[in-house]
């Protein structure tokens, strides 16, 4: 049973704060991971994809893997309202087509 | 915009309704899926077709009836319907599906309420 967790949330942080969203899996054949944002009432829109062990930064985004942990993160830096979403990690294992999807946290940004 | 459009985008039926969802990418991928979310779950996919054949069909009700014509349009056909059904349901695309790894862009959606 392949496995994606996240925490629910509300993560609830004021603007310019640091966000970070936490995503643990269990197949530990996975090899790509996906960040998506969900804003209410909208389809996933793809912000980070990483591949590989360590950091990934792409603007004020950086997601974080670590395989050894089964843990993969995403940080946003200065946070903005528009930030205001859940966010969904997803899993992919190295053969397989499919994706694997977390419930998503939701996290809110104050202004 | 993705590049991915869904049609209708809210779709309310009876339980005995026929009714077809449509999809449309413009990305030139060769992959497209059906997705299925649920208010408290995550996203569960429903069908994956690659190159215009299915190559995933996980578990889904016989209700639910996906066609690929080609590689740029997806079809899902509801018959029979039951209420918990309801929900959003997503088509995405990709350029590869078997190889994985591959990033899925999104269409908005169809909103589906079943009376």
């Amino acid at each position: 049973q392949k496995e994606v967790e996240q925490n629910s949330g509300p993560l609830s942080v004021p603007e310019g704060a640091i966000a970070s969203l936490n995503c643990t899996y269990s197949d530990r054949g996975s090899q790509s991971f996906f960040w998506y944002r969900q804003y209410s009432g909208k389809s996933p829109e793809l912000i980070m994809s990483i591949y590989s062990n360590g950091d990934k930064e792409d603007g004020r985004f950086t997601a974080q893997l670590n395989k050894a942990s089964q843990y993969v993160s995403l940080l946003i830096r200065d946070s903005q309202p528009s930030d205001s979403a859940t966010y969904l990690c997803a899993v992919n294992i190295e053969g397989y087509s499919t994706l694997t999807f977390g419930k998503g946290t939701m996290l809110l940004v104050s202004p | 915009e993705t590049g991915v459009t869904q049609t209708p985008r809210h779709l309310v039926m009876g339980m005995t309704n026929k009714k077809s969802l449509k999809c449309e990418q413009h990305l030139g991928h060769n992959a497209m899926y059906w997705y299925k979310q649920s208010a408290k779950k995550p996203l569960e996919l429903m069908f994956v077709y690659s190159l215009e054949e299915r190559v995933e069909n996980n578990s889904v009700p016989s209700r639910f009836s996906p066609e690929c014509p080609n590689s740029s349009h997806l079809f899902l056909h509801l018959h029979t319907l039951q209420p918990e059904d309801s929900a959003l349901y997503l088509c995405a695309s990709s350029q590869g599906a078997l190889a994985g790894g591959v990033e899925q862009f999104f269409g908005p959606g169809t909103r589906l309420t079943v009376l």
